[in-house]
């Protein structure tokens, strides 16, 4: 069975650092490009980061770019959000999802993690 | 980047009655790469449909998606009560992958 746990969200002040984590487990997983998907309280669906299957290709929304950087350990089987430099509007549900090929973040998502909540507030 | 409108915002339907969800895109979606989620409260999205029709594994047929270029259309043929939720399109053609802000199938 496919399963993503994330870990690591919480409170944060304005300016501050948080690190995500993601378990994966159930797959190959460096079979499959992943990414980050976040939701803010009773909004939307946005798109955050991607990587693809080894780590060398990465892409980001303009609204992260130069804040955030993903990263991913094949032998941990684990995929990683650094986001630095938070902001009010970054506030959201952070899921991680298991992209349909290997090669990157051009991609529908199969699988979803439970989500993490993010606050960042003062 | 590719923009999608998801209409309608809210859609009142009764259990058994047919569901039409419309996605239009601001362009041509190449290849037809438009995805469907349903999302119930406090969870996580779950996937329905890609190539715009093509069901995921373990999704009830009368769940269908239709349509080419910019205008994509969900179906679901009779409603059960499980089927009441948010529904999100999203195109994965273009960079960045973008998602409609989404329909809310409503028990009337």
């Amino acid at each position: 069975e496919v399963q993503l746990v994330e870990s690591g969200g919480g409170v944060v002040r304005p300016g501050g650092s948080l690190r995500l984590s993601c378990a994966a487990s159930g797959f190959t997983f460096d079979d499959y490009g992943m990414s980050w998907v976040r939701q803010a309280p009773g909004k939307g669906l946005e798109w955050v980061s991607g990587i693809n299957w080894n780590g060398g290709s990465t892409g980001y929304a303009d609204s992260v770019k130069g804040r955030f950087t993903i990263s991913r350990d094949n032998a941990k089987n684990s995929l990683y959000l650094q986001m630095n430099s938070l902001r009010a509007e970054d506030t959201a549900f952070y899921y991680c999802a298991r992209g349909w090929t290997s090669s990157g973040y051009k991609s529908y998502w199969d699988y979803w993690g439970q989500g993490n909540l993010v606050t960042v507030s003062s | 980047e590719i923009v999608l409108t998801q209409s309608p915002g809210t859609l009142s339907l009764s259990p058994g009655e047919r569901a039409t969800l419309s996605c239009r895109a601001s362009q041509s979606v190449s290849y037809n790469y438009l995805a469907w989620y349903q999302q119930r409260p406090g969870q996580a999205p779950r996937f329905l449909i890609y190539g715009a029709s093509s069901r995921a594994t373990g999704i009830p047929d009368r769940f269908s998606g239709s349509g080419s270029g910019a205008d994509f259309t969900l179906t679901i043929s009779r409603l059960d009560p499980e089927d009441f939720a948010l529904y999100y399109c999203q195109q994965y053609a273009d960079s960045p992958p973008t998602f409609g802000q989404g329909t809310k199938v409503e028990i009337k």
